[in-house]
């Protein structure tokens, strides 16, 4: 149990455009997702707090304009990166926690690599 | 602001040892201690949690925890170079409802044949 997917596991784009990653719980209703960042060689940074059904909580210096979260289900979160620079190219990861199931721990998902050019 | 540090590491071993990670944080009020493994280039995957004092094992994984000190420790027994991979410690926030995880930046192990 505790599968996460994401998709795109990849993508590139141009700069100024949107993109949109979605990410699910394959095998569980999660009752919060989160979504993190990671530059090479950094640690993962969160960037925003996501419950189903209500408006994420971006952490401090995360532009909630820039990176638009929705979580209109159990299973289902979306980042879109909107108007994406090259500055935005990293490894954007989900993680998702049932508290009913699994108390605080949070499974993650695979990842998806954006580069923008 | 909440930090958790971590001895980035390389931490070189030969296989077989044990290899010994550790990290401090700087939340008196945290609970809740995870060690994840992170292959290059791939997302981290949960080892173990810890909430109490002391130790807990699982398989040829012990955690250790003393929240006196705000130290948490990762043993590994028998260590195998698949073993070879960052490892990253996160601390729960304290407050009510938070579940929100604060990272180290990871010690890099690499297992040796």
């Amino acid at each position: 149990g505790a599968v996460v997917s994401q998709h795109p596991s990849w993508v590139i784009c141009k700069s100024g455009t949107s993109v949109k990653i979605e990410c699910r719980s394959l095998d569980f209703q999660a009752t919060t997702m989160f979504w993190y960042r990671q530059f090479p060689k950094q640690s993962l940074m969160l960037m925003a707090t996501s419950n189903e059904g209500s408006k994420a909580t971006y952490e401090q210096g995360v532009e909630k304009d820039k990176f638009l979260i929705n979580h209109a289900s159990l299973t289902l979160s979306t980042l879109t990166v909107t108007s994406a620079h090259p500055e935005d190219s990293s490894f954007y990861i989900c993680s998702a926690t049932s508290v009913l199931l699994f108390g605080e721990t949070q499974y993650f998902g695979p990842g998806t690599r954006l580069l923008v050019l | 602001q909440k930090e958790v540090e971590q001895n980035s590491g390389p931490l070189s071993v030969p296989e077989g040892a044990i290899a010994s990670l550790n990290c401090t944080y700087s939340d008196r009020g945290s609970q809740s201690f995870f060690w994840y493994r992170q292959y290059s280039g791939k997302s981290p995957e949960l080892i173990m949690s810890i909430y109490s004092n002391g130790d807990k094992e699982d398989g040829r994984f012990t955690a250790q925890l003393n929240k006196a000190s705000q130290y948490v420790s990762l043993l590994i027994r028998d260590s195998q170079p698949s073993d070879s991979a960052t490892y990253l410690c996160a601390v729960m926030g304290s407050g009510a409802g938070s579940y929100q995880l604060t990272f180290g930046k990871g010690t890099k192990l690499s297992v040796i044949p």
